[in-house]
């Protein structure tokens, strides 16, 4: 079965300064990947998301995310963090069986703090 | 804009009550999902539903019950709420895995359960 584990539950951060935030998973099948985003009092909203084809992926906001199959991670980055960039983000896995139904997993969350 | 909605965003209920937490989707998507999420463990899946009047357990389904009579309607039911039910109750839809695409899910903003 699929777990998915972040490295941090929170990351502080200054304004303007880069950011990356770990993630690895464990599966026995391919798998495909997913980014979400959740601001304050709002459901999450999907960042990016790896299918197929290149390793690294861009998303919404000016984040990227690079796929490395050898060390099953998916990190996500992004070179300079403004203030709106607070919130909590989710790493996802969707394994690719047909007795998945295409369920994400979900890490535990990493908290990123801006501060000015 | 496609939009998964969920009915309340707060809820107040009393220990024993039988809740009704609703989500309706205008995407015309397969599969439908409830999550909870707390503090530290993330996401966690109660039950989804991958057709009409389909139902199947998630991780943490003790507790909880869940009703799709139309596609675009999908139910959590909480039987006799108890206090460790407060929780954020996330609804989610998606496509169906067999059309070989999974563009993750689409979220509503949270139904915030307190039980006292």
């Amino acid at each position: 079965a699929q777990s998915v584990t972040q490295l941090d539950s929170q990351v502080p951060v200054f304004e303007e300064a880069p950011v990356e935030l770990r993630c690895n998973y464990s599966s026995s099948v391919s798998v495909y990947l997913f980014w979400y985003v959740q601001y304050p009092n709002q459901g999450l909203q999907l960042l990016l998301k790896y299918l197929s084809g290149s390793t690294l992926v861009k998303g919404i906001n000016g984040f990227e995310a690079e796929f490395n199959k050898s060390q099953t991670s998916f990190h996500l980055r992004k070179p300079s963090v403004h203030i709106s960039d607070t919130a909590e983000y989710f790493c996802a896995v969707s394994e690719l069986t047909t007795d998945s139904w295409g369920k994400l997993q979900f890490g535990a969350g990493t908290q990123v703090v801006v501060t000015p | 804009d496609v939009k998964v909605t969920q009915s309340s965003r707060y809820l107040v209920k009393r220990t024993g009550e039988k809740v009704f937490l609703e989500c309706v989707q205008d995407m015309d998507h397969e599969n439908m999902f409830w999550y909870r999420q707390d503090p530290g463990l993330g996401l966690r899946l109660i039950y989804f539903s991958y057709d009409v009047k389909m139902k199947e357990k998630g991780d943490i389904p003790e507790g909880y019950s869940v009703s799709r009579e139309k596609k675009e309607r999908f139910s959590l039911i909480l039987e006799s709420a108890s206090t460790n039910q407060t929780s954020m109750y996330l609804c989610a839809s998606s496509l169906s895995y067999m059309t070989g695409n999974n563009y993750g899910y689409t979220f509503g903003s949270g139904t915030r359960l307190t039980v006292v």
